[in-house]
């Protein structure tokens, strides 16, 4: 069974660029999750789609950070501009219930450096 | 929310059993424990879940009071490969998976 894909793997801009990153997760899933994580911390949650609904997007800077799931599959987490502190791992995951007591299947997660 | 806390680092050597335990106070009726695993340049993978007592898998055990309030991954006979960081995780009543900090663990020849 494929996991989740992820792309690209490391990414490299300067401030106030813009970015975009791609996830696909597993076939069937239907809740999709970005977390972003910073060196030496623990992932933290960005948003969860439920199919293509957002359940969760609390902690998701909107005045940047933007994210969509077209026809509940595929998603895409934008940020425009970029800031030093949004260099990260940005790690999608998924997982097939919709009530979080299940697995989540994590992507190998996609390295952002701005400079 | 239900918040966990865990040590940040423990040390093993190959061979040993290791113990980390996770405490989570305001842990809720219908929330679940669950851990998970994380290597370098890796995302984290799902080792194992419970609700209460014991439950062991192929990877490791998980023990839970009877008060849920902590909870202890155990790993039997660790080798070099099991260094990682081991994340503690509790579903809370929003449905909302949050990370902590979670324990590095360093095993050593």
């Amino acid at each position: 069974e494929a996991g989740v894909a992820q792309s690209p793997r490391y990414k490299i801009i300067e401030k106030r660029q813009s970015v975009a990153f791609w996830c696909n997760p597993i076939s069937g899933h239907a809740t999709l999750y970005w977390y972003q994580q910073i060196l030496g911390q623990g992932p933290k949650l960005l948003i969860q789609f439920q199919n293509n609904g957002v359940v969760d997007d609390s902690q998701l800077p909107k005045d940047r950070f933007s994210a969509e799931r077209l026809k509940g599959v595929d998603s895409t987490l934008k940020i425009q501009p970029a800031k030093l502190e949004d260099s990260a791992v940005y790690l999608c995951a998924s997982s097939m219930g919709t009530d979080n007591t299940g697995e989540l299947f994590f992507g190998e997660g996609s390295r952002l450096t701005v400079l | 929310l239900a918040k966990t806390t865990q040590p940040i680092s423990m040390d093993s050597y190959e061979g040993q059993e290791v113990n980390i335990t996770c405490s989570h106070n305001n842990i809720a009726t219908n929330d679940y424990i669950t851990w998970y695993q994380q290597f370098p340049s890796q995302g984290p993978r799902f080792i194992i879940q419970g609700y209460k007592t014991k439950v062991t898998n192929e990877v490791a055990s998980l023990f839970i009071p009877a008060d849920r309030k902590s909870s202890t991954l155990s790993l039997p006979r660790v080798s070099l490969s099991d260094t990682a960081v081991y994340y503690c995780l509790v579903d809370n009543q929003g449905g909302k998976l949050i990370f902590g900090q979670g324990t590095e663990l360093s095993v050593k020849p």
